[in-house]
């Protein structure tokens, strides 16, 4: 295990509807970055987030939103539900501004309906 | 942009060799990580090059060449716990991971 950890496990939401993720980062590592991964497909970057300010975002509209708190643990947010969000959203944590590994959260299940 | 690209599956028998390759375009590279992903968890590290040539790590082997923006994957004497997606990613200038699709292992008994 990582030390990464992710809640909720699952969850269902309907379209229109606003969903908040959450995610505490490995010991130490003060840098989060979201992302979301589609059925069968590579994880896609969403943002990262270092030192409660956001450092990059990925190609992603802005109903796509996030947090970072003083002890490094980060949010989600997702607005305006849509069915293609239904994806499994993983947040990694690592030290930020050089090739430190990025370790994985056990993930976010998100299925709209 | 970033490109990675990986082929979708692979096929291998308990005991075998199986060599993933990736090939990937950047803007700018600060290294290449191959990652681990069981269906359903979430990825876990298996590998990070940054210089050219092999690194090996027990049964698992990476190499990169910067020049021709190629790396592999070498998984060594196959087990079914192998049967995996392994993925492919690059740190581009920004420090940002982009991600291939995944290669789908399958180990055949």
């Amino acid at each position: 295990e990582t030390g990464v950890t992710q809640s909720p496990t699952h969850l269902i939401k309907t379209r229109g509807q606003q969903v908040t993720l959450r995610c505490s980062s490995q010991s130490g590592h003060n840098t989060v970055s979201w992302y979301q991964q589609a059925l069968g497909q590579g994880p896609q970057f969403i943002f990262q987030y270092y030192r409660e300010e956001e450092n990059g975002r990925g190609n992603f509209p802005p109903r796509f939103s996030g947090l970072q708190f003083p002890n490094y643990s980060s949010e989600l947010n997702v607005n305006a539900l849509e069915l293609d969000d239904s994806a499994l959203y993983l947040c990694a944590s690592s030290f930020p501004t050089g090739p430190d590994t990025q370790y994985f959260g056990p993930g976010t299940r998100l299925t709209v309906l | 942009g970033q490109n990675i690209d990986q082929p979708t599956e692979m096929t291998a028998t308990e005991g075998a060799i199986v060599q993933i390759n990736c090939t990937y375009q950047t803007s700018g590279f600060n290294g290449l990580f191959w990652y681990q992903q069981h269906a359903g968890e979430a990825p876990t590290f298996l590998s990070y090059n940054v210089l050219d040539g092999l690194e090996e790590k027990g049964r698992f082997s990476s190499f990169l060449s910067r020049s021709k923006g190629y790396s592999y994957l070498l998984l060594k004497e196959l087990q079914m716990k192998d049967s995996a997606s392994y993925l492919c990613a690059a740190l581009g200038n920004d420090y940002k991971l982009s991600f291939g699709a995944g290669t789908t292992v399958t180990v055949r008994a």
